[in-house]
């Protein structure tokens, strides 16, 4: 069954340092998204992207974060300046369709900033 | 915007018990599909079980089935015959039926259930 793979699974990084999660979608998929998960709290939505531009954005997605699909394959979230508080389960997730089923979640990159 | 609530914190059931999870959600749209995910101590999200709002038949797999009250707005997650690997976070999910929609397909999350399985 495809795979949406990340990597890393686990990133430490220094408060203030650029830091990119990298993600694969299936293939065939045409949206793709960003979640974040604070521990212990719920999932919440950071970004969507659709045809080579960012369809939708959380409050949470402000000017620190951006999204790019560098080469038609590769899904990449990147934090300029990370604080603390970006510490977080980072999920990459691919669509066919943006209505429907078909909603593949990988198994994420957990980030830890001291 | 859809909003989606899960009253239960956490949750407990003995093995071999059934148990059943709450999910209340509000939206204005009649098409829209419904998520159960499981999140063990890994974290990776797993999907459980899913329902498509315009089927009132509720969804089944194997020991997993809901309860869905489309009126109620309502989509309660029931597992019979626990097991110990049942034991996670579970989150219900919400995502919009409109393809191109301005919500583009993202998913609405519940606050989360923890499960406990006692032997």
């Amino acid at each position: 069954e495809p795979e949406v793979t990340q990597t890393p699974s686990h990133q430490v990084t220094q408060m203030g340092q650029e830091v990119i999660l990298r993600c694969v979608p299936i293939s065939n998929h045409l949206y793709f998204y960003w979640y974040r998960q604070i521990l212990g709290q719920k999932v919440e939505f950071l970004v969507s992207f659709y045809n080579n531009e960012i369809s939708e954005k959380s409050e949470i997605f402000d000017d620190q974060f951006s999204v790019e699909r560098p080469d038609g394959s590769n899904f990449t979230l990147k934090i300029r300046s990370t604080k603390l508080e970006d510490s977080a389960m980072y999920f990459c997730a691919s669509s066919l369709v943006s209505g429907g089923f078909g909603y593949t979640f990988g198994s994420g990159t957990r980030l830890t900033v001291v | 915007a859809q909003t989606v609530t899960q009253s239960q914190p956490e949750m407990s059931v003995q093995e071999a018990e059934t148990v059943t999870l709450s999910c209340t959600y509000d939206t204005s749209e009649s098409d829209y599909y419904l998520f159960w995910y499981k999140q063990p101590p890994s974290r990776q999200m797993i999907l459980v079980i899913r329902q498509e709002a315009y089927k009132q038949q509720n969804a089944t797999e194997n020991r997993f089935s809901v309860n869905f009250q489309k009126a109620a707005k309502s989509f309660s997650l029931k597992i019979s015959d626990s097991q110990l690997g049942d034991a996670a976070m579970y989150f219900c999910a919400y995502r919009s039926a409109k393809a191109g929609g301005t919500s583009y397909g993202k998913l609405t999350f519940g606050q989360g259930t923890i499960l406990t399985v006692h032997p």
